[in-house]
């Protein structure tokens, strides 16, 4: 059993970068079949993929939002930070961490934990 | 719109057997990447209830099922109870986006 904590500000102003923080209780291990990333779902709307990084460091991001990311990790103090730059309202969402694994090649990640979710509103 | 596709919604009484289904097309499901499937309760986070197609994590009742064949899969559920009342989302990896995909979710109602 893995938990999952969101951490960062509710608020944001359009065109601010947006800081997640997540930690957890146990980090994944130095492998490619292991990862923690970002997930997001505006009020109710569907769920779509940002970003991962994987136990052995290696990281993927969504191509649309790509230039505007930043996934890194703080291994000793098993934490995850998701940055998104410029910010706009329509990106108002819940944005969850989750852990990944997968039992074959690390596109077929799936998601096994979840984070309770941290709602952020993008607005002035 | 999402490149897997789900039914917006399905219904059943309690017992009844219920299955949702996922389309996909020849960059995800139908180049082999596997369907994941997630169970989300309104106002709480997503729970993985089949993973690679077919595998159900410990703790997942056996009602709950998943099959795939060629750029489709389902979730299937039997003996339906009040509790299985909420939004399914499948998902999987688009070798044309290059990104993970989810579908837009089927709101199951237990009438």
């Amino acid at each position: 059993q893995i938990t999952l904590k969101e951490s960062g500000p509710t608020l944001v102003k359009p065109t601010q970068t947006l800081t997640l923080t997540c930690t957890l209780s146990a980090f994944p291990q130095n492998t490619r079949q292991m990862g923690v990333g970002w997930i997001r779902q505006p009020p109710g709307k569907a769920l779509e993929w940002l970003a991962v990084i994987y136990g052995d460091g290696y990281k993927l991001y969504s191509p649309s939002l790509k230039r505007r990311l930043t996934i890194t990790r703080d291994t000793s103090e098993n934490q995850v930070v998701l940055t998104m730059a410029n910010m706009d309202p329509v990106e108002t969402a819940t944005y969850f961490c989750v852990h990944g694994r997968t039992n074959s090649g690390y596109f077929q990640i799936f998601f096994d934990y979840w984070g309770q979710g941290s709602l952020v509103t993008v607005s002035s | 719109q999402s490149v897997l596709t789900q039914p917006p919604s399905v219904s059943g009484a309690p017992g009844q057997t219920i299955t949702i289904s996922c389309t996909g097309n020849r960059s995800n499901l139908g180049t082999g990447y596997d369907v994941h499937w997630y169970q989300q309760v309104p106002g709480i986070a997503p729970k993985l209830l089949i993973y690679h197609n077919t595998n159900r994590p410990s703790g997942v009742p056996d009602r709950f099922s998943g099959s795939r064949s060629g750029t489709s899969a389902s979730l299937a559920i039997t003996g339906l109870q009040a509790e299985d009342e909420a939004d399914y989302y499948c998902q999987s990896y688009d070798g044309d986006l290059s990104r993970w995909v989810f579908g837009e979710g089927t709101k199951l109602t237990v009438l």
